[in-house]
């Protein structure tokens, strides 16, 4: 099965960068790369995805190792608002309901 | 307006009885789910259907019976509830059928502590 490594906890100041890490050392050639987020008392919510290149929307940016045994998700100016559990997830490409278990992920304190 | 709403948000009975959670999706989506997040925050797909149709059953008790009376709408009914069963309950949506690239959007979750 594919799976992910993250560390458990993690923490930042306000207003800095932060740089959250995720192993996935068994990925396929066809596995996209998923983060997720989930603010206390919420569902998840999509943060970013990517397959081989660096990736940038308004919430983040998604840098994929040129192996693609891991990726960084990287948030430029952390904020209050950011602190929630971050869950790195592999979409594999079997149709299986492997690629929609989400792992334990790693929780992000933001320090003011 | 929510884009996936689902009801109750806390949910506490006694061991045996009979529940239901419903979700509905205002998205115009084709797919939703259900998940379970246990203590330890783990995040488990339950089941999955694409327009009415079930097409992910992970290895959940049969006490627990989706239904789906419509895309926009999947229920969870849950019998002879136990201990165990306690956890928070996540409906999510897809536009499209289980797929490597598609984004999942999440309900708010229901709170079922079975006492």
């Amino acid at each position: 099965d594919a799976k992910t490594t993250q560390p458990n906890s993690m923490e930042s100041n306000e207003e800095e960068p932060v740089h959250l890490p995720c192993n996935h050392s068994t990925i396929s050639g066809t596995d996209y790369i998923h983060w997720y987020r989930q603010l206390p008392s919420q569902g998840p919510e999509y943060v970013i995805h990517g397959l081989t290149s660096n990736v940038n929307n308004r919430m983040a940016s998604l840098a994929i190792a040129e192996d693609r045994k891991s990726s960084t998700l990287i948030l430029h100016r952390a904020t209050l608002r950011d602190a929630a559990v971050y869950y790195c997830i592999l979409r594999v490409a079997s149709g299986s309901a492997r690629q929609l278990t989400f792992g334990s992920g790693t929780q992000l304190t933001v320090l003011p | 307006d929510t884009a996936v709403s689902q009801t109750p948000k806390y949910l506490v009975t006694q061991m045996g009885n009979d529940k239901s959670i419903k979700c509905e999706q205002n998205l115009g989506h084709d797919t939703m789910y259900w998940y379970k997040q246990d203590s330890k925050k783990f995040l488990k797909i339950m089941f999955s259907y694409n327009n009415k149709e079930l097409i992910i059953n992970e290895t959940v008790p049969n006490r627990f019976s989706p239904k789906s009376p419509d895309k926009a709408h999947l229920n969870l009914h849950i019998n002879s509830l136990e201990l165990g069963d306690s956890a928070v309950y996540f409906c999510a949506s897809s536009q499209i059928r289980v797929s490597t690239n598609e984004k999942l959007f999440f309900g708010s979750g229901t709170q079922l502590s079975v006492l």
